[in-house]
């Protein structure tokens, strides 16, 4: 079985300021991973996703992520945020092989402050 | 293409009423899910749908029942609502072509039972 594990469940951010949001899972078998997003009353949105090769994955809004095996982490990166960035972001890990249950992590809030 | 779409998008209901989430997608996705949504807790699997008559637990089945008659539409039937249920549900979509799961959501519908 696989879980997922968000370190942080809020992180308070100033705009411009770089922010990582971490993510660590496990697995017993390979896994698809991705990074969704949540604004305010919507349902969520992809942001990224790693199936294989490149193990640093760029997405939409200026956010990546960088998979890494060794230590089963999948941490969201960007440089600089935007008032428009604060929303919830979900970490989800799937099974590469047969695998039609996506596990969600508990979510972390980024609050992006002026 | 509208997507994924939910109705309702607010309901109370009261202990022991049984009602219908519905929830239709126009994008010609085999894989339909069922989550709910619960502070702390990120999105738990309900149930999901790989294609018309073929449905399969999540990992909080209890409570609720899914059909799937067409490629379009999977509702969620709540049979005897308790107010454990209240949360906040998500329906989501996918292609199984293209192997790697990335799903589309639905807007959600917050229900409350009291």
């Amino acid at each position: 079985a696989q879980s997922v594990t968000q370190l942080d469940s809020q992180v308070p951010v100033f705009e411009e300021a770089p922010v990582e949001l971490r993510c660590n899972y496990s697995s017993s078998v390979s896994v698809y991973l991705f990074w969704y997003v949540q604004y305010p009353n919507q349902g969520l949105q992809l942001l990224l996703k790693y199936l294989s090769g490149s193990t640093l994955v760029k997405g939409i809004n200026g956010f990546e992520a960088e998979f890494n095996k060794s230590q089963t982490s999948f941490h969201l990166r960007k440089p600089s945020v935007h008032i428009s960035d604060t929303a919830e972001y979900f970490c989800a890990v799937n099974r590469n092989t047969g695998g039609f249950k996506t596990i969600f992590g508990a979510g972390t809030r980024l609050f992006v402050k002026a | 293409n509208a997507g994924v779409t939910q109705t309702p998008k607010f309901q109370v209901l009261k202990t022991g009423q049984s009602m219908t989430l519905q929830c239709a997608q126009d994008m010609n996705h085999e894989y339909m899910s069922w989550y709910r949504q619960d502070p702390g807790m990120g999105l738990r699997l309900i149930h999901y749908s790989v294609g018309a008559g073929i449905t399969d637990q999540g990992e909080v089945p209890n409570g609720y029942n899914v059909s799937r008659s067409t490629t379009e539409d999977f509702p969620l039937r709540l049979l005897s609502a308790a107010p454990s249920q209240t949360s906040v549900y998500f329906c989501a979509s996918s292609s199984l072509g293209t192997g790697a799961y990335e799903q589309y959501f639905g807007p959600g519908t917050r229900l409350t039972v009291t």
